[in-house]
């Protein structure tokens, strides 16, 4: 299957500061990226839609000011959280649609958020 | 709006057959999927249904009945690795369109 990356898998951080997620589609393109957020026990929620050369679409609820997003290339998309709390800690997870014939969603590893 | 329902919790034993059921009104429907997700990692992909049927794929099967909203996961022969969360998700009109997920079924085989 097509693979995601994402990086860094793991942050900690003071309250405060802003921190960058890069997620990056190996093997293939991809124009829509989407990142969620799920929180522990909990399902997940998606928070945004990344669109290569366009801005992003966000979900009801989510603060656009504070979770900027990049979709800089075709396979590239970077979510970064500014001026950081603890209750955004959490599990960040992007997404990508592979563009082949089941149109599935491959997830990224997902990368976990803990601000002090 | 946009719904999808499925049981938090179910049990079942080591070598056994689980039926987890989902339910679903949305806006448009291009698309029923399946994800296992274990504690800690991300979501990983089971099964794609577009259209009326079964899809088999070795132990698991998913099934999908577009009049009535409606679809189940069919795990056989159930190893203690199935223990996880069940994910199921439902794609919008639109191929780019999101998916969105339910709330999960957390899975618990037993000895």
């Amino acid at each position: 299957g097509a693979v995601v990356s994402q990086h860094p898998s793991w942050v900690i951080c003071k309250s405060g500061t802003s921190v960058k997620i890069e997620c990056r589609s190996l093997d293939f393109q991809a124009t829509t990226m989407f990142w969620y957020r799920q929180f522990p026990k909990q399902s997940l929620m998606l928070m945004a839609t990344s669109n290569e050369g366009s801005k992003a679409t966000y979900e009801q609820g989510v603060e656009k000011d504070k979770f900027l997003i990049n979709h800089a290339s075709l396979t590239l998309s970077t979510l970064t959280v500014t001026s950081a709390h603890p209750e955004d800690s959490s599990f960040y997870i992007c997404s990508a649609n592979s563009g082949r014939v089941q149109e599935t969603q491959y997830f990224g590893p997902g990368t976990r958020l803990l601000v002090l | 709006g946009q719904n999808i329902d499925q049981p938090t919790e179910m049990t079942a034993t080591e070598g056994a057959i689980v039926q987890i059921n989902c339910t679903y009104q949305t806006s448009g429907f291009n698309g029923l999927f399946w994800y296992q997700q274990h504690a800690g990692e991300a979501p990983t992909f089971l099964s794609y249904n577009v259209l009326d049927g079964l899809e088999e794929k070795g132990r698991f099967s998913s099934f999908l009945s577009r009049s009535k909203g409606y679809s189940y996961l069919l795990l056989k022969e159930l190893q203690m690795k199935d223990s996880a969360s069940y994910l199921c998700a439902v794609r919008g009109g639109n191929r780019d369109d999101k998916i969105i997920f339910g709330k999960g079924t957390r899975l618990h085989i037993l000895p």
